[in-house]
């Protein structure tokens, strides 16, 4: 399995303001992920974060508001920019790890309260 | 397309009851299907998973089995205990992904 750790775990921001998430795994992975769960809901895909490229955006995310940087195998960033109280949410930073079959293992969670 | 239907909650059962909380899904190809747990607080952990046709997948007391005639993943556990109180997701991998059901919130109730 894979140990993930984000920082940081929580914040109150204001409105306007960016949230840059860092995501730390403890082993090389080659797909990393970034998720939203808005309060009450299921999880919902961000992006994938490629290394060494742009990263991959799903449908209703934009690079300009959700910049990902991926500059190695272990390591990546989420920014929040200029937030507004919608964006209040837990994102969580996720890895696919193949142990004889593909099994995908998430981060403790950022949760972000924008006032 | 690949989606996820989940059995809507919120699930209350008293301790030692039986629990069964089910999951459909649509896939293309032959995905790889699992549950998450979320517990109070934390992140979502990896219960169980099964990669293919009448596989069946257990943990912690927890079991599904791979159905694909009804393209089923139904989680059950004989007798919960109040620390199994969380929110359940079921999954499926087509594999380089996970699309999420909506999650189902299971309180057990001493």
């Amino acid at each position: 399995s894979a140990v993930i750790s984000q920082k940081p775990s929580r914040d109150i921001c204001q409105r306007g303001t960016s949230l840059t998430i860092q995501c730390q795994v403890d082993s090389q992975v080659t797909m990393m992920f970034w998720y939203r769960q808005q309060p009450g809901q299921s999880l919902t895909l961000i992006a994938t974060a490629n290394q060494g490229s742009e990263a991959t955006y799903e449908s209703g995310f934009v690079i300009d508001k959700f910049p990902i940087s991926r500059p190695n195998l272990t390591f990546s960033t989420l920014t929040v920019s200029n937030m507004s109280p919608e964006d209040s949410s837990i994102y969580l930073c996720s890895v696919l790890n193949w142990a004889g079959s593909y099994e995908q293992y998430f981060g403790p969670g950022t949760r972000l309260t924008v006032t | 397309g690949n989606s996820v239907t989940q059995m809507e909650g919120p699930v209350t059962l008293s301790e030692e009851a039986f629990l069964t909380i089910n999951c459909t899904y649509t896939a293309t190809g032959y995905p790889s299907l699992f549950w998450y747990v979320q517990y109070p607080g934390e992140g979502l952990q990896l219960l169980l998973k099964a990669t293919k046709a009448d596989d069946k997948g257990s943990n912690k007391g927890f079991e599904a089995t791979y159905r694909k005639e009804t393209t089923s993943f139904h989680l059950e556990k004989g007798s919960v205990q109040v620390s199994d109180s969380a929110v359940y997701f079921c999954a499926l991998s087509p594999p380089d992904n996970l699309f999420f059901g909506t999650g189902t919130r299971l309180t057990v109730i001493p």
